[in-house]
C-alpha cells in the first residue's frame, strides 16, 4: 500500500521561498505509469492543481503559477519536491502531494488515487 | 483558462438520491474524476475515468459524463456521505478542479 507524506516548514515569511518534500513509501517512485503531483487547498476553498512530474523529470505546471513553481524528483530517495517562490498571503493553504494514475498512456486520463495527509502552510512575518 | 462549475450546495434526505453536477465546455470529451472530502481529511477518489469506482467505494456512487455536464449520483444516500464533492478534469496537461459542492444529508 503506497503512502505519501509531506514535510516542510509550516510557516513562511512573505517574499520567501516555500520548499516541501513528499516521501513515498510502500513502493518505488521509479516504477509504473504514475505522475507525482502537488495540489493545494486554501481554507474553505476547493483544491488547486499546482503541477506534476514524471520520473524522467518531465514536468507540467499550472499556467497561473508557472513562473513561481519548480517540481523536482529524487528517485534515489523516493521523494519529489515543490519549490514556490515569492510567497504571499494568497499562497497560504494546505499543500498535498498526490499520486496520479493514468489509463495506459492516454492523455487526460489521470486521476489522483493516493494522497498525502496534507501540510498546512501559513505565510506571515 | 478552462473552468469547471459546480453548485455550491445540494441537500438530500437519507435514503434518497443525490445528484451533483459539474459543467465545462465540451466536458464530455474529457475524462472526469470525482473526489469526496470530509472536514479535516484529504480528498478521496470516488469516481475515475467518468464512471469507474475504485475498490472500496460503495456501488451507490455512480457517475456519467456527456455534452457539457458530468453528474455524480449517489443512490440511497447515507449520513456518512455528507461531505464536499469536487469534480476534476484535464485541459492541455493542466489539472482543473471544480469549486466543490457541499452535500448535506438531512
Amino acid at each position: 500500500q503506497v503512502q505519501l507524506q509531506e514535510s516542510g516548514p509550516g510557516l513562511v515569511k512573505p517574499s520567501q521561498t516555500l520548499s516541501l518534500t513528499c516521501t513515498v513509501s510502500g513502493g518505488s517512485i521509479r516504477y509504473g505509469t504514475y505522475y507525482w503531483n502537488w495540489i493545494r487547498q486554501p481554507a474553505g476553498k476547493g483544491p488547486e492543481w499546482i503541477g506534476r512530474i514524471y520520473t524522467n523529470g518531465s514536468a507540467n505546471y499550472n499556467p497561473s503559477l508557472k513562473s513561481s513553481v519548480t517540481i523536482s524528483v529524487d528517485t534515489s530517495k523516493n521523494q519529489f519536491s515543490l519549490m514556490l517562490t515569492s510567497m504571499t498571503a494568497a499562497d497560504a493553504a494546505v499543500y498535498y502531494c498526490a499520486r496520479e494514475s493514468t489509463y495506459g498512456y492516454q492523455s487526460g486520463s489521470g486521476y489522483f488515487d493516493c494522497w498525502g495527509q496534507g501540510t498546512l502552510v501559513t505565510v506571515s512575518s | 483558462s478552462y473552468e469547471l462549475t459546480q453548485p455550491p450546495s445540494v441537500s438530500v434526505s437519507p435514503g434518497q438520491t443525490a445528484s451533483v453536477s459539474c459543467s465545462g465546455d465540451k466536458l464530455g470529451d474529457k475524462f472526469v474524476s470525482w473526489y469526496q472530502q470530509k472536514p479535516g481529511q484529504s480528498p478521496l477518489l470516488v469516481i475515475y475515468l467518468d464512471n469507474r469506482r475504485p475498490p472500496g467505494i460503495p456501488e451507490r456512487f455512480t457517475a456519467s459524463n456527456s455534452g457539457n455536464t458530468a453528474t455524480l449520483t449517489i443512490f440511497g444516500t447515507q449520513a456518512m456521505d455528507e461531505a464536499a464533492y469536487y469534480c476534476q478534469a484535464w485541459d492541455s496537461s493542466t489539472g482543473v478542479f471544480g469549486g466543490g459542492t457541499q452535500l448535506t444529508v438531512l
